[in-house]
């Protein structure tokens, strides 16, 4: 059983530009969830996907999108990057999305707008 | 709202001492929580859930409704907690707190 992973690992990117990251579930997980971990803080409920269905989403604007694939695989994409997006961006896969399935984080992918 | 407050930012202990790192949460029904570690160079990982009732590492949570309180507790620490741990509250999607690292000294 693989793991949760995330690419890349590092992103530069420059204001107003867009940005994808991708993450890839653990096998047979229906559900992924992005997270924004700004230094110092906890993760912050992005969006949640189930079923390649968005299934619930955070107070983050639109220009926050994600998708997620029949193969276990998600984006995470943003439009018109700001300097405060820069952050570590978190994706976990459960099960499915009842609190009782543990999610599973990936490593992260570092987000910098300059 | 801030759903989960965990008010300190770090917490030093030397090894063999007890531990408490303290989680408070806003939320009216009943809640579901957790504990969530970090251990350095590791991904974020779930330590122990309130509906599993169960001690993991020798690390225990009670949740206190009247307090609406959530502290994780290990009466002797060892070098090997030394991590980041995150408090965290699920209500249709889950709510991190700040997170307290903890260090134990040997």
């Amino acid at each position: 059983e693989t793991g949760v992973t995330q690419s890349p690992t590092h992103l530069i990117k420059t204001r107003g530009q867009q940005v994808t990251l991708r993450c890839s579930s653990q096998s047979g997980h229906n559900t992924v969830s992005w997270y924004q971990q700004a230094l110092g803080q906890g993760p912050q409920f992005i969006f949640q996907y189930y079923r390649e269905e968005e299934n619930g989403r955070g107070n983050f604007p639109p220009r926050f999108s994600g998708l997620q694939f029949p193969n276990y695989s998600s984006e995470l994409n943003v439009n018109a990057l700001e300097l405060d997006d820069s952050a570590l961006y978190l994706c976990a896969s459960s099960f499915d999305p009842t609190e009782y399935n543990e999610q599973f984080f990936g490593p992260g992918t570092r987000l910098t707008v300059l | 709202a801030q759903r989960v407050t965990q008010p300190e930012k770090l917490l030093s202990v030397f090894k063999g001492a007890p531990v408490e790192l303290k989680c408070n949460y806003s939320y009216s029904g009943s809640p579901e929580l957790f504990w969530y570690v970090q251990y350095s160079r590791q991904r974020l990982q779930l330590l122990l859930r309130h509906i599993s009732r169960e001690s993991i590492k020798g690390f225990t949570a009670d949740l206190n409704k009247g307090e609406t309180s959530f502290h994780l507790k290990k009466p002797f620490a060892q070098e090997e907690d030394s991590a980041m741990y995150y408090c965290a509250l699920h209500f249709n999607k889950f709510y991190f707190g700040s997170g307290t690292k903890l260090n134990v000294k040997p």
